[in-house]
């Protein structure tokens, strides 16, 4: 089967950094991307990693190791703004995305 | 980037009444858009994948006579809610992918109905 697990909400300390994890179960891959999501917003893409390894965009970077099925979302330098859910979602073989329920993401002054 | 645009972004109907909501890719050709609800503090929910000039592919559970979807243009899909009930109330959201290479899924603003 399918399946995608990610905390469900993680506090950090503005100026600090977090890392937010999802581990996957599937049997075909195409990817995996992390999205952020404001309240009450729609998601805004942030990271695709389809091989393995580190992919740096800025204060966020995304980690993928297929053969563990993981991944992270890391941010660097939190600010206050970044206080939002965050959407981790695998492409499955037929390119379908499967989402995880989201972490809520707190950032304490 | 590509662009999706979603309409409208807020609406309130009275029960018992059918609401459409509009989705338009703005810069390339989606054959085929993904509605999701999304229910307070919990994740996307796939309700329905719409193909253009086919029926829609409805997830379990999800009734097809209830949400109507339409996919008439290579740019445009339609969700309509019909005989909106107060448990209906959620946040509506669409989403394309750019058929040229299976990479992000772009979305659209969200429509939060609320069905007093």
């Amino acid at each position: 089967g399918q399946n995608i697990d990610q905390p469900t909400e993680m506090t950090a300390t503005e100026g600090a950094i977090v890392q937010i994890n999802c581990t996957y179960q599937t049997s075909g891959f195409n990817g995996l991307f992390w999205y952020q999501q404001h309240a009450g917003e729609a998601p805004t893409f942030l990271s695709y990693n389809v091989l393995d390894g580190l992919e740096e965009k800025g204060r966020f970077s995304s980690f993928l190791s297929r053969s563990k099925g993981y991944s992270y979302l890391l941010l660097k330098e939190l600010q206050m703004k970044d206080s939002a859910s965050y959407l981790c979602a695998f492409q499955d073989s037929n390119y379908q995305l499967i989402w995880g329920a989201g972490t809520k993401l707190i950032i304490k002054p | 980037g590509a662009v999706v645009s979603q309409h409208p972004s807020r609406v309130i109907c009275k029960s018992g009444t059918s609401v459409k909501i509009e989705c338009r890719s703005l810069d390339f050709q989606a054959t085929t858009m993904f509605w999701y609800r999304q229910f307070p503090k919990q994740s996307l929910m796939l309700m329905a994948t719409s193909n253009e000039g086919s029926k829609a592919t409805y997830e379990q559970g999800v009734e097809k006579d209830k949400f109507l979807i339409n996919h008439a243009s290579l740019t445009l899909s339609t969700l309509t809610v019909t005989s909106a009930h107060p448990e209906d109330s959620s946040f509506y959201i669409c989403s394309a992918r750019n058929p040229e290479g299976h990479t992000e899924a772009f979305f659209g603003q969200g429509t939060r109905l609320t069905v007093v």
